[in-house]
């Protein structure tokens, strides 16, 4: 299996301008996360998808941020206007959720996000 | 709020040397998860415990979840520069597939 897959694997931008993250889950898996980390915030839950439906976006620090998730193959994460706050490493994580009480999550190799 | 607590924060010791990295909750968990993290990387799961009292051996790190599954200890027998990394532990509390971080262990071993 391939794996999580996200791009770009690194972007870096200017204030104000829009930028989009790109995920494809392990296939089959059912759950798809987006994390934001930081040294002084660690590993923040952004927004989580089971079978493609949002379910909680608690974590999406305001609404400059967006996500879908169209189809079970594909996710996006979109920041406009980006501001240098947002920079961090953003990571995709999926899963596959249902009938037990274990969900193993297993991560992307993330986005590295400049905004200057 | 569920809050997992991980200690030590930093962690820096000699080859050879052996460890032990706590991950503490006031709430019990469905399920626990470690991962290891490397620079430039996303965070590896290495192990996931389930049961109350469960001990999982990966070659020299053994995993212990405590009998009230509040707990969990990772420890790693006679480290190597390989070892060095960011741990993570994340729990599980029947919220669906949603899991919650600690803040990790940044650990070194110098060679």
């Amino acid at each position: 299996d391939a794996g999580v897959i996200q791009s770009p694997r690194h972007e870096v931008t200017e204030m104000g301008q829009e930028v989009t993250l790109r995920c494809k889950p392990i296939s089959g898996h059912n759950s798809l996360f987006w994390y934001r980390q930081t040294m002084m915030r660690g590993l923040e839950l952004l927004i989580y998808f089971n079978n493609n439906v949002p379910i909680d976006d608690s974590g999406m620090p305001e609404d400059r941020f967006s996500a879908k998730m169209p189809n079970a193959s594909f996710s996006t994460l979109k920041i406009q206007p980006s501001e240098p706050r947002d920079s961090a490493v953003y990571f995709c994580a999926s899963s596959y959720t249902g009938g037990t009480r274990v969900f193993e999550q297993y991560f992307g190799p993330g986005t590295r996000l400049t905004v200057t | 709020t569920q809050l997992l607590e991980q200690s030590p924060q930093f962690l820096s010791i000699q080859e050879g040397e052996n460890l032990t990295v706590y991950c503490n909750s006031s709430s019990v968990f469905s399920s626990l998860q470690w991962y290891r993290q490397e620079p430039g990387e996303g965070p590896v799961l290495l192990v996931t415990v389930v049961t109350g009292g469960e001990v999982k051996k990966l070659k020299r790190l053994t995993f212990q979840f405590g009998d009230a599954r509040k707990d969990s200890s990772l420890h790693i027998t006679a480290a190597q520069p390989g070892d060095t990394g960011l741990y993570l532990c994340a729990g599980n509390y029947n919220q669906g597939g949603k899991l919650i971080f600690g803040q990790g262990t940044e650990l070194s071993v110098k060679p």
